[in-house]
């Protein structure tokens, strides 16, 4: 089945630095996702991304959808405390359905 | 609105022990999805439903049963629970199946030994 890959696993950075991550697939999407979850929370969409090559922000958070339709990037610009928690990236095939990325695990160190 | 909530937030059962995980919205809508997630691999779909009386499988759908009698609710039934089973399960809903603003519940840690 289709498969997404999200990079890194894990990422441990000082408040104020800029945060990239990135999710690649074999397979084509329609649409990329960006979700963060909070600890002990269920996942929020941060942002939704429908054609190759838009660029859209939201606030510190700025993401793209790769011009070849496979791959999707996050960036956090500025990082602080609370952007804490896990991101995650999902692509919507033509089924309809969301094929969720493994998930990027942020700690940010005051 | 209380959006979606899900009961309980924490269970533990033993092997062969059968339960239901609740999960209801009330923002009217159509479609709603029970999801797993496990360590390293993020969020896999178990099964869905675009409507009351109407359920499909979704990527892991082995070991559970749904059923939707009416639009607020989609309970998640674990048969005979397997230590695999062992998970954070979430429940979600939205306005359609490619509506991308899915609502996600609080999730139910589920522990099975």
């Amino acid at each position: 089945g289709q498969q997404l890959n999200q990079s890194p696993q894990s990422m441990f950075i000082q408040e104020g630095e800029d945060v990239s991550m990135n999710c690649t697939s074999s397979s084509i999407f329609n649409t990329w996702l960006w979700y963060k979850q909070d600890p002990g929370e269920g996942p929020v969409l941060l942002i939704a991304l429908y054609k190759a090559g838009e660029l859209t922000s939201n606030g510190r958070l700025t993401a793209q959808f790769g011009i070849t339709r496979k791959d999707s990037f996050l960036n956090i610009s500025a990082s602080i405390p609370s952007d804490v928690g896990i991101y995650f990236c999902a692509g919507r095939s033509n089924t309809g359905k969301l094929i969720f990325g493994q998930g990027t695990t942020l700690q940010v160190k005051p | 609105n209380a959006g979606v909530t899900q009961t309980p937030k924490f269970q533990v059962l033993k092997t062969g022990q059968s339960m239901t995980l609740q999960c209801a919205q009330d923002m009217n809508h159509e479609y709603m999805s029970w999801y797993r997630q496990d360590p390293g691999m993020g969020l896999r779909l178990i099964h869905y439903s675009v409507g009351a009386g109407i359920t499909d499988q979704g990527e892991v759908p082995n070991g559970y049963n749904v059923s939707r009698s009416t639009t607020e609710d989609f309970p998640l039934r674990l048969l005979s629970a397997a230590p695999s089973q062992t998970s954070v399960y979430f429940c979600a809903s939205s306005w359609g199946i490619s509506w991308d603003e899915q609502y996600f519940g609080p999730g139910t840690r589920l522990t099975v030994t």
